[in-house]
């Protein structure tokens, strides 16, 4: 079955530094997010990517956050300068369209120190 | 008011019981709705579509009730491995976005 990969599994970072989250979504689909969630609480969608483009972003997804699709196989978030506060577990997803639903990462776990 | 609300449990069954999970969303022009399972500390995996119709796969019955704005889950000879958290998950299309909208979700023990 095909699979959306996520590196690192585990991230350790000081605040202030610079993370990138890489993900390889599905090889046919078209729609590709980032979800994080903070240890006990929800799922939260970050931004969502069609077309080379930003498509939808939240209010979580301010200027410290970046997406690319560098190399029509690669999906990343990058954060620019961590806080305490973006320590959770981020997952990528990807989806053919909005009637099939979305295939999920298994999650990278930033930890903000 | 929470755009998809669930009630957070726990729901602690014996096993081989019927379970019913319930959940509400705010935005009526939703336009489509799953149901998803999480293991602790997992990522969320597509356990099935909600469809007004209802829609079963084996033990699982799913059920969307438009008018109400509210879709359910019925487990039927729940599992010991049934015992996760079951989120409701709605999208909003358009925008060329369809971002997923989760519920905090419900969680599930299934007991000897």
């Amino acid at each position: 079955e095909p699979e959306v990969t996520q590196t690192p599994s585990h991230q350790v970072t000081q605040m202030g530094q610079e993370v990138i989250l890489r993900c390889v979504p599905i090889s046919n689909h078209l729609y590709f997010y980032w979800y994080r969630q903070i240890l006990g609480q929800k799922v939260e969608f970050l931004v969502s990517f069609y077309n080379n483009e930003i498509s939808e972003k939240s209010e979580i997804f301010d200027d410290q956050f970046s997406v690319e699709r560098p190399d029509g196989s690669n999906f990343t978030l990058k954060i620019r300068s961590t806080k305490l506060e973006d320590s959770a577990m981020y997952f990528c997803a990807s989806g053919r369209d909005g009637d099939y639903g979305y295939t999920f990462g298994s999650g990278t776990r930033l930890t903000v120190v | 008011r929470k755009e998809v609300e669930q009630d957070p449990g726990p729901f602690n069954v014996p096993e081989g019981a019927t379970v019913a999970f319930n959940c509400t969303y705010s935005n009526s022009a939703s336009q489509s709705f799953f149901w998803y399972r999480q293991d602790c500390r997992k990522e969320p995996k597509l356990l099935m579509s909600v469809y007004s119709s209802g829609n079963e796969d084996g033990r699982f019955t799913a059920q969307l009730n438009r008018a109400s704005q509210y879709i359910s889950l019925l487990i039927r000879d729940s599992k010991l491995s049934d015992s996760a958290t079951y989120l409701c998950v709605v999208i909003d299309l358009g925008g060329g976005g369809n971002k997923l909208t989760f519920g905090t979700g419900t969680q599930l023990k299934v007991e000897l």
